[in-house]
């Protein structure tokens, strides 16, 4: 049973350039989270996915957006990169939106911003 | 507003050594949920326990075991006769009504070394 996977493992961008960032759920998952971790610290939420929507957002500019596939896979895409946006980002899923069901993460993509 | 404090930055101990690894709490919720994940040197969160508010009964897990009180707003962690295995860095987390249950509030987490 394939866990939470995340592409690509690591990333190096430039200031002012935009990055896409690629999550697919656990198996029979439906709902997708995604977090930034810098360096330090602990994860802070950014938004959620469900049925193709996001349902929450966290204290994140518009620079950075998302999108669920049908098969609800995600993307994390970020743009007019800043030097604080490098950090380990976190994709996480869960069977349905709600604090009964455990989210599951995937290993993470570090992204440094140059 | 949310918050999670996990004032220990760093621990040290030795192996065999019992460690507490502390979670203090902030939320107007009345109904919440709580949670300690470990992050080992790979990056990955590791889910390892989640408690709801009403539910006061410490938890035991083979060598790790939690103790939640309300009256002080904590949920402690605590690991027997650590292992080398065990270093990582852990977090305690909070999961409420008002942020929709749909978000995880981290701690900063505490750093855990454990030497052979």
């Amino acid at each position: 049973d394939a866990g939470v996977t995340q592409s690509p493992t690591h990333l190096i961008k430039t200031r002012g350039q935009q990055v896409t960032l690629r999550c697919s759920p656990k198996s029979g998952h439906d709902t997708v989270s995604w977090y930034q971790q810098a360096l330090g610290q602990g994860p802070q939420f950014i938004f959620q996915y469900y049925e193709e929507e996001e349902r929450q957002r966290g204290n994140f500019p518009d620079r950075f957006s998302g999108h669920q596939y049908p098969n609800y896979s995600s993307e994390l895409n970020v743009n007019a990169l800043l030097l604080g946006d490098s950090a380990l980002y976190l994709c996480a899923s869960s069977l349905v939106a709600g604090p009964t069901y455990e989210q599951y993460f995937g290993p993470g993509t570090r992204l440094t911003v140059t | 507003a949310q918050k999670v404090t996990q004032a220990q930055t760093e621990i040290s101990v030795v192996e065999k050594e019992d460690v507490t690894l502390d979670c203090v709490y902030e939320t107007r919720d009345t109904t919440y949920y709580l949670f300690w994940y470990k992050q080992p040197p790979s990056g990955e969160l590791v889910f390892l326990i989640r408690r709801n508010s009403f539910d006061e009964q410490n938890e035991i897990s083979g060598r790790y075991s939690w103790n939640f009180q309300k009256s002080t707003s904590s949920f402690n962690f605590t690991i027997t006769a650590s292992q080398v295995v065990d270093s990582a860095v852990y977090f305690c987390a909070l999961n409420g009504l008002s942020g929709g249950y749909n978000k995880l509030i981290f701690g900063a987490g505490t750093r855990l070394a454990v030497h052979p």
